[in-house]
C-alpha cells in the first residue's frame, strides 16, 4: 500500500513570502495531521482533519497559518506570510479515526526561511 | 493535559549492548503509549504501541516496552544493538477518550558505537 505523500521535500524562502505544503494522505485514511517538527524538538500538532472537517487546529497560528482539506483527502497548509521562526520539519500524517490507532507519517517538508 | 519526558536527549552505546531509553508520561485519564524511531530525512515509523491490553509490548526491529502505571514509565529496550538501530527515538501519548491526538517528547538521540 502507498504511503503518505508530501510535496515539495525542501523549500527554502525568504521571510514575508508565502509557501504551500501538499499532502495526499494513505487511500481510506479518514483523519489528517499536520505537524511542526523544530530542530530538536518532538513533533507538535497544528491541525487534525477528520475527513474534511476540522477536529482540532487550536495549535495553529491563524494569524499565517492556514489549511484546508478539500474532498477529504488531499490537503494543502500554508503559510502567508512567512517568519525566520517557521523553519522546520511540517509533517503530514494519517489514520483511521478510531482513538489509538497508529498514525502514518509522510516523510516532511523541510522548510528554512531565510 | 498530557505529556511526555524523556531523559537523555543523546544516549550512547556500543554495538551488542543493552539500549534503554526512558520514556515516563503524565495523563490524567488511561493512556495510549508510542514509541516512533526517525532516521535522517524520513518521516516518522511506529516502533510498537500500549492500548490498555498487554503491558509488556513487542515491537519491530527486536525492540519492547513495558507500561508501569505505578511509575508512569514507558521505557523502550533492546537486548543487543545494531548500527543500523542509530536514530532519533520518540514517545508518544494520546489519551484514550478518541481524537488520537499525540503529544510527543522532546526525542533521544541513540548513538551505536563499534
Amino acid at each position: 500500500e502507498a504511503g503518505v505523500a508530501q510535496s515539495p521535500r525542501y523549500k527554502i524562502i525568504e521571510k514575508r513570502q508565502s509557501v504551500a505544503f501538499w499532502c495526499n494522505p494513505i487511500s481510506g485514511h479518514a483523519t489528517l495531521y499536520w505537524y511542526q517538527q523544530i530542530l530538536g524538538q518532538g513533533p507538535k500538532l497544528l491541525i487534525q482533519f477528520q475527513n474534511n472537517g476540522v477536529v482540532d487546529d487550536s495549535q495553529l497560528p491563524k494569524d499565517r497559518f492556514s489549511a484546508e482539506r478539500l474532498k477529504g483527502v488531499d490537503s494543502t497548509l500554508k503559510i502567508q506570510p512567512a517568519k525566520l521562526e517557521d523553519s522546520a520539519v511540517y509533517l503530514c500524517a494519517s489514520s483511521f479515526p478510531a482513538g489509538g490507532n497508529e498514525q502514518f507519517f509522510g516523510p516532511g517538508t523541510r522548510l528554512t526561511v531565510l | 493535559a498530557q505529556s511526555v519526558t524523556q531523559l537523555g536527549s543523546h544516549v550512547s552505546v556500543s554495538e551488542g549492548a543493552l539500549v534503554l531509553l526512558r520514556c515516563n508520561y503524565s495523563s490524567s485519564v488511561p493512556p495510549y503509549l508510542f514509541w516512533y524511531v526517525q532516521y535522517p530525512n524520513q518521516g516518522l515509523q511506529l516502533l510498537l504501541k500500549y492500548t490498555s491490553a498487554a503491558t509488556l509490548v513487542k515491537g519491530i526491529n527486536g525492540f519492547e516496552a513495558e507500561f508501569k502505571k505505578s511509575e508512569t514509565s514507558f521505557h523502550l529496550t533492546k537486548p543487543s544493538a545494531h548500527m543500523s538501530d542509530a536514530a532519533e527515538y520518540f514517545c508518544a501519548v494520546s489519551d484514550t477518550g478518541g481524537g488520537n491526538k499525540l503529544t510527543f517528547g522532546t526525542g533521544t538521540q541513540l548513538k551505536v558505537e563499534l
